[in-house]
């Protein structure tokens, strides 16, 4: 059974730049969660992918957008990036919709840093 | 507005002893709480689910309980080994079916 795989592991990038990072998602399952995760801090809700759509979203602007393909696997894009934006995004995948009606399997995280 | 409270942030304990972990939030309305395990700078890993109608998980040395009524949970973790050291955070799913995340614990057991 394959895992939830993320890339890149790591990247850094700079004020005003835009960034995308990459998810597949674990065999038969077809809901993609993201979440940032900023140090010492519990993850916080992006939005949710369900069968291509989105399903749900949380506090965070529009220049955070996303993309889940027919495959399943997702994008998380981040436009004019702030230096806030450093964290640890972090992909979900759920065999069901909603972030929680079933056990979530999370990937290692992408680490970004914004000079 | 749901909120999620681990106390406390960092706990450090000798090898073999059993310990406990809290978690409380202040919406009992709830559809499940989970705990989770992350090591350090990796993603997280499920540890054990428990619904808003149960009110205890248990997986090998874990034992999660709920009371939904005062808002707690504890994780309990019996004889810590060092391979246990790690954050552990716990979340509930909310009436708005998000998942709200305490900041976590982390745990370092010493052998």
């Amino acid at each position: 059974e394959t895992g939830v795989t993320q890339s890149p592991t790591h990247l850094i990038k700079t004020r005003g730049q835009q960034v995308t990072l990459r998810c597949s998602s674990q065999s038969g399952h077809n809901t993609v969660s993201w979440y940032q995760q900023a140090l010492g801090q519990g993850p916080q809700f992006i939005f949710q992918y369900y069968r291509e759509e989105e399903n749900g979203r949380g506090n965070f602007p529009p220049r955070f957008s996303g993309l889940q393909f027919p495959n399943y696997s997702s994008e998380l894009n981040v436009n004019a990036l702030e230096l806030d934006d450093s964290a640890l995004y972090l992909c979900a995948s759920s065999p069901g919709r909603g972030q929680g009606n079933g056990e979530l399997f999370f990937g290692e995280g992408s680490r970004l840093t914004v000079l | 507005k749901q909120e999620v409270t681990q106390i406390p942030a960092a706990l450090s304990v000798p090898e073999g002893e059993n310990l406990v972990l809290n978690c409380s939030f202040t919406d009992s309305a709830i559809y499940n709480l989970q705990w989770f395990r992350q090591d350090p700078g990796k993603g997280l890993t499920s540890l054990l689910l428990i619904q808003s109608s149960q009110r205890e998980q248990t997986s090998g040395r874990l034992n999660a309980s709920l009371d939904k009524s005062s808002g707690r949970s504890t994780l309990y973790i019996a004889a810590s080994q060092p391979g246990d050291s790690a954050t552990y955070l716990c979340a509930v799913l909310d009436s708005n079916y998000q998942l709200i995340w305490g900041a976590g614990t982390k745990l370092i057991i010493k052998p």
